[in-house]
């Protein structure tokens, strides 16, 4: 079945320093990918996403490109902050418009150290 | 405009009883889909409702189950409560045409003891 295989955390890094998340599929059809993240204490919130292959998603600094060739969609910020600092969840959606299910990584938490 | 809304936020409940949890989505939107995340399984899809019909529903014994109201308002039930059933729960609400673009409640944490 379809599932997303995302690196094992906890990633701790110094202010500044440059991240990279890792995110591999295995889905049928043309998954839509999606960085969803998580401060504690809340709910997940939509961080960017990619609806198609080669296609970038970027915000608030962050950047993924969805690698077809490689089944990849890895997270990456040239510079992170302290308030950077939650889980990141890797996820895909393979059924268009029929359903909003979506199936997560296990998440990777990132504690940034000033 | 407010967000997605799930009450109660912290419960304590034992084992055997049952559990009604609640989620207002965001205005206008139609789409709520319920996730349980626990630390051992991570997030796991429960079901999504549309328009007050179930049309996704994942691997969860009968004892989960949910409905939709009218107004777009979403309850879901644990019944015969087990220990294992201790998790967060995570509602979500989606507005037409953003598949996969979920906006999430804080969640409802379930203790049971």
């Amino acid at each position: 079945g379809d599932s997303v295989t995302q690196m094992e955390g906890p990633v701790t890094l110094s202010e500044e320093a440059f991240l990279t998340i890792n995110c591999t599929y295995t889905a049928t059809g043309y998954p839509s990918l999606f960085w969803y993240v998580q401060y504690p204490g809340e709910g997940l919130q939509l961080l960017l996403k990619a609806t198609k292959a080669d296609d970038k998603g970027s915000n608030k600094g962050f950047e993924a490109t969805y690698r077809k060739e490689t089944t990849s969609f890895h997270l990456e910020k040239g510079s992170v902050q302290v308030s950077d600092s939650a889980v990141y969840f890797c996820a895909l959606s393979t059924h268009g418009g029929a359903t909003n299910k979506l199936i997560f990584g296990t998440g990777t938490l990132l504690a940034v150290q000033p | 405009k407010a967000g997605v809304t799930q009450t109660p936020r912290y419960l304590i409940k034992t084992r055997g009883q049952q559990v009604t949890l609640s989620c207002s989505p965001i205005s206008g939107h139609r789409s709520v889909s319920w996730y349980q995340q626990t630390p051992g399984q991570g997030l796991q899809f429960l079901f999504e409702y549309f328009s007050e019909t179930q049309r996704n529903k994942g691997n969860f014994p009968g004892r989960f189950s949910g409905r939709q109201f009218s107004n777009s308002r979403s309850e879901m039930n644990v019944s015969t409560l087990e220990l294992g059933d201790s998790a967060l729960y995570l509602c979500a609400s989606t507005g037409q045409g953003d598949t996969g673009e979920l906006f999430f409640g804080e969640g409802s944490r379930l203790t049971v003891l």
